[in-house]
């Protein structure tokens, strides 16, 4: 059974720092790996989408890398802004199922 | 473009009450998900649909739960009776073919609450 796991639960750092958020899953027979942002109150909102063939995914200040081998993942986010507030989620596709993590809190001091 | 609307975004019931949400997906989309996640997890998927038929319920507790997505557009999950452990919030997502190249896109979700 595929269990996804982040690390940390919760992170609290000062604007402009780089950071970077891990997720690790058990099963590497996956079809992709996606990372999402959630903003209290509101839903999901898809921030990169890695597929199983691929290493890395860039959009703007974010990177997420892929090691479908070791079971990881990270999210690279450089020069955090407040805006970056948010809860950011881990998932992977392996029978057209997204399994979950339970998501990295994340607050960006001003 | 009109994102996924779901309805209402709050509700509040007794339990062993009945209670149903709502959701439009994206238009044009084949796929629809609803999905539930509860305090400080991440989302588990209920039931996934392609078109009209629901190709994954597995994870539906049936006792309790039910969806439909008549026509292939709209559709609504129930509960009925609600229980305590039910307190959730319940969030619909859709995709156009539901294949991995895809994301998912995902409405605000129903809290739910039950007292």
């Amino acid at each position: 059974k595929q269990e996804v796991t982040q690390i940390p639960a919760a992170l609290s750092v000062p604007e402009g720092e780089n950071l970077v958020l891990n997720c690790s899953f058990t099963d590497s027979a996956i079809y992709n790996l996606q990372w999402f942002r959630q903003d209290p109150g509101k839903g999901l909102t898809s921030l990169l989408l890695i597929q199983s063939s691929q290493r890395e995914q860039t959009s703007g200040r974010l990177n997420a890398s892929l090691d479908k081998s070791s079971g990881r993942s990270t999210l690279y986010i450089a020069a955090s802004q407040p805006g970056d507030s948010a809860t950011y989620l881990c998932a992977v596709d392996s029978s057209y199922k997204l399994i979950f993590g339970s998501g990295t809190r994340l607050l960006v001091r001003p | 473009e009109a994102g996924v609307v779901q309805s209402p975004r709050y509700k509040i019931i007794e339990k062993k009450q009945p209670v149903a949400f709502w959701c439009n997906p994206i238009s044009g989309h084949n796929t629809l998900y609803w999905y539930r996640q509860n305090l400080g997890q991440g989302p588990e998927l209920l039931i996934r649909y392609e078109n009209e038929e629901a190709v994954d319920d597995s994870q539906l507790p049936k006792d309790r739960f039910s969806a439909e997505r008549l026509k292939g557009v709209d559709s609504t999950l129930k509960i009925q009776p609600a229980e305590l452990g039910d307190s959730a919030v319940y969030l619909c997502a859709s995709s156009y073919a539901g294949t991995p190249e895809e994301t998912q896109y995902f409405g605000p979700g129903t809290r739910l609450l039950v007292l």
